[in-house]
């Protein structure tokens, strides 16, 4: 039964380039959220997803930042013209929902650093 | 504009002993509490939570205890482990389900031998 799986773990990007991370839920988990992570910080929420739907991105940044959760697939966290404020490490949990607390499980994480 | 802070980033345990971390919140509409135990390279695993209708909350070596007048909870892990050394995340939510979970900076407890 594998858990929330995200890749890839380490990327690097350039300045100015886009940067693409992908996390699969654990199975018969509908539910993905993605947090950011800044060097000696907690988390910050930045959006949750439904499969095809958006519920709640009051956490992404209103520019460059974009997330998708295909029918089909696993959720993509996107950011366009990567900057160096970028770098961080990017944690992506699934829940299962229908449940009055439907715990969070969170995936590896994947290390973005731009240079 | 930090809603839930830990003002202590590390903390230093012998092992056997208790271990007490401590959290503070702003926002009065928190309802649910949660700890979460990370350790380097892997996500945050869920320790324990405390809805905010009760007080305490105990999971075997485990115990949460919420102050709401005070704004105020704290993990109690007792006794302590070697294998409790990681970072532990104090997080705060608005409603039960929890999805928009609201993290503190966290606090590094070292259990010594």
């Amino acid at each position: 039964n594998a858990g929330v799986m995200q890749n890839p773990r380490h990327l690097v990007r350039r300045r100015g380039q886009e940067a693409r991370l992908r996390c699969s839920p654990m199975k018969g988990h509908s539910h993905v959220y993605w947090y950011r992570q800044l060097p000696e910080e907690g988390l910050k929420f930045m959006v949750y997803l439904q499969k095809e739907n958006i519920i709640d991105e009051s956490g992404m940044p209103k520019e460059r930042f974009s997330a998708e959760f295909p029918k089909e697939g696993p959720s993509i966290l996107r950011i366009q013209q990567v900057v160096r404020g970028d770098s961080a490490a990017y944690f992506c949990a699934s829940s299962q929902r229908g449940r009055e607390y439907d715990e969070q499980y969170f995936g590896p994480g994947t290390r973005l650093t731009v240079t | 504009d930090q809603q839930v802070k830990q003002n202590s980033p590390s903390l230093s345990v012998q092992e056997g002993r208790i271990s007490i971390l401590n959290c503070d919140y702003t926002n009065s509409m928190f309802d649910y509490f949660l700890w979460y135990k990370k350790y380097p390279a892997e996500g945050p695993t869920f320790l324990i939570s405390i809805s905010s209708i009760k007080d305490k909350n105990e999971d075997g070596r485990f115990t949460v205890f919420l102050n709401k007048s005070a704004k105020h909870l704290s993990l109690h892990i007792v006794p302590s482990q070697p294998g409790d050394s990681a970072v532990y995340f104090c997080a705060a939510s608005e409603d039960s389900s929890a999805s928009k979970i609201i993290f503190g900076s966290g606090t590094r407890l070292s259990i010594r031998p």
